[in-house]
């Protein structure tokens, strides 16, 4: 198993540019997740998904959208990109049985906008 | 709302004991989390602790709780070089709509001096 998979890695934009990342998961978990994470303040919910063709906002979503089409995928997009959105992106699933939710995180996307 | 705050940094040395301090306030939380991030890379689940319980043992890894207080302690015994990383704590947020959303504390940063 690959587990959580993000695509591109790196990538710089202008301001005012669009761009799309990607995750996929491959342990068949419903639910899905999109993190920013800034130095010195942690890790913070964008949006979130509970099942295919779901979403949901989390604690800063503005500025971004996502989409979930197919369970293994959760996208996260930027429809005009600011300087704000400079920051590391992360993706991570877990399991929606009631248990200990435990998230399972991809590598990450460090973007730049300048 | 739901909060979760740990100290930036600790420096230890090789052998040392490390201790982690997280405060957290949403008094129905489920579970409690250790995540541990190495450079370049996204977190990995170290350990858990469920609420009814004040301690939780896992090799060189202790978990303490004090739910009074509101507070979750990491210690790690007989720190080693590969130990140094972000350790994030996380507490689940409560209630009957659990959708597995995690709160993050900021991460501490613990260096390993050989």
């Amino acid at each position: 198993n690959a587990g959580v998979t993000q695509t591109p890695k790196f990538r710089v934009l202008k301001t005012g540019q669009s761009m799309t990342l990607l995750c996929a998961q491959d342990m068949n978990h419903e639910y899905m997740y999109w993190y920013r994470q800034d130095p010195g303040m942690g890790l913070r919910l964008i949006h979130y998904s509970v099942g295919e063709g779901t979403t949901a906002k989390g604690e800063v979503p503005d500025g971004y959208n996502v989409s979930r089409l197919k369970k293994q995928n959760f996208l996260l997009g930027l429809e005009s990109a600011a300087p704000s959105q400079t920051s590391v992106y992360f993706c991570a699933s877990s399991y929606s049985k009631p248990g200990t939710y435990e998230q399972y995180f991809g590598p990450g996307t460090r973007l730049t906008v300048t | 709302g739901e909060d979760v705050e740990q100290s930036l940094f600790l420096s230890v040395r090789e052998g040392d004991s490390s201790v982690i301090n997280c405060t957290y306030t949403d008094s129905s939380s489920t579970y409690l989390y250790w995540y541990k991030q190495e450079p370049g890379a996204g977190l990995q689940l170290l350990t858990y602790i469920f609420s009814n319980m004040d301690m939780k043992q896992d090799q060189r890894l202790t978990v303490l709780l004090n739910k009074k207080d509101k507070h979750l302690s990491l210690r790690i015994a007989d720190t080693q070089t590969g130990d140094s990383a972000i350790y994030f704590c996380a507490e689940s947020m409560g209630g009957s709509s659990n959708t597995g959303k995690l709160i993050f504390g900021q991460g501490t940063t613990l260096q390993v001096k050989p």
